[in-house]
C-alpha cells in the first residue's frame, strides 16, 4: 500500500535561513510526487510536483525538491526562508493505481514556523 | 480561468442534520476527488468520480456518505445523519485527467454540534 511519512511534525527557522522539509514515501512503481503548501484556514497550493525525467525539481516561490529513488524520498528545501513561507507543507504521492484513479495520499503535514 | 470553487466555505449541522457539500471543478476538468482533512491529520481520499460515474469509493464510510457528479452542476458530497465526528474540513480537487495534478479548492470547514 501507498504511504507517506513527514517525519517532522514542526519545524522552526529563522527568516533568511536554509531549509529543508523531508518526506518519505512507499510506492510500488514509480510514484509521482507532489509538494502542497497550506495556509491556516485555506485551501492547498501546488508547489511542485516529480513525474519523470530530471529529479531535481524547481517550484514556486524559490522551492526546489530533489527525487532519491534509493531513499525512496523527495525532500523539499529552500535555500533562504521568507516570513511569508510560514505554513504547513504536505507531501504527497500517487500514481495509476487498479482502475485508474489516481488518488493522493497524504502525509500528515509538516508546519513550518519562521522567527524574524 | 476561475479555479476549484466549493460551497459553503463553512457548514454548522446539529447532529442527525444532512451536510450537503458542493464543488465545482476547473473550467475543462471532468475528474473530481473529494478528500477529508481532520484536525492535525493528512488529508485522506474518500472518492473519486468523473461525470456520472463513480471510479473509486475506496475511502468512503460505508454509511451515511454518498457522493455525485452530474452530467450537469457541481459534484455533491452528501453526508446523512451528521455526527460529531464528521467535523472536518472536506476539500475537493480536479483533474484534466487521470494522470494531470489535482487542482484544490479552498474546502468546506463542517462543524456538527
Amino acid at each position: 500500500a501507498q504511504s507517506v511519512t513527514q517525519p517532522d511534525i514542526h519545524i522552526t527557522v529563522s527568516e533568511g535561513a536554509s531549509l529543508e522539509l523531508r518526506c518519505n514515501y512507499s510506492y510500488g512503481a514509480t510514484p509521482y510526487l507532489f509538494w502542497y503548501v497550506q495556509s491556516p484556514g485555506q485551501g492547498l497550493q501546488l508547489l511542485l510536483k516529480y513525474f519523470s525525467g530530471d529529479t531535481l525539481v524547481q517550484g514556486i516561490k524559490g522551492f526546489e525538491a530533489e527525487f532519491k529513488r534509493s531513499q525512496s524520498s523527495f525532500n523539499l528545501r529552500k535555500p533562504s526562508v521568507h516570513w511569508s513561507d510560514a505554513a504547513e507543507y504536505f507531501c504527497a504521492v500517487g500514481g495509476l493505481s487498479q482502475g485508474g484513479s489516481e488518488k493522493l495520499v497524504f502525509g500528515k503535514g509538516t508546519k513550518l514556523t519562521v522567527n524574524p | 480561468n476561475a479555479g476549484v470553487m466549493q460551497n459553503p466555505r463553512h457548514l454548522v449541522r446539529r447532529r442527525g442534520q444532512e451536510a450537503r457539500l458542493r464543488c465545482s471543478p476547473m473550467k475543462g476538468h471532468s475528474h473530481v476527488y473529494w478528500y477529508r482533512q481532520l484536525p492535525e491529520e493528512g488529508l485522506k481520499f474518500m472518492v473519486y468520480l468523473q461525470k456520472e460515474n463513480i471510479i473509486d469509493e475506496s475511502g468512503m464510510p460505508k454509511e451515511r456518505f454518498s457522493a455525485e457528479f452530474p452530467k450537469e452542476g457541481p459534484s455533491i458530497l452528501r453526508i446523512q445523519q451528521v455526527v460529531r465526528g464528521d467535523s472536518a474540513a472536506y476539500f475537493c480537487a480536479s483533474s484534466l485527467d487521470n494522470t494531470d495534478t489535482q487542482y484544490f479548492g479552498p474546502g468546506t470547514r463542517l462543524t456538527v454540534l
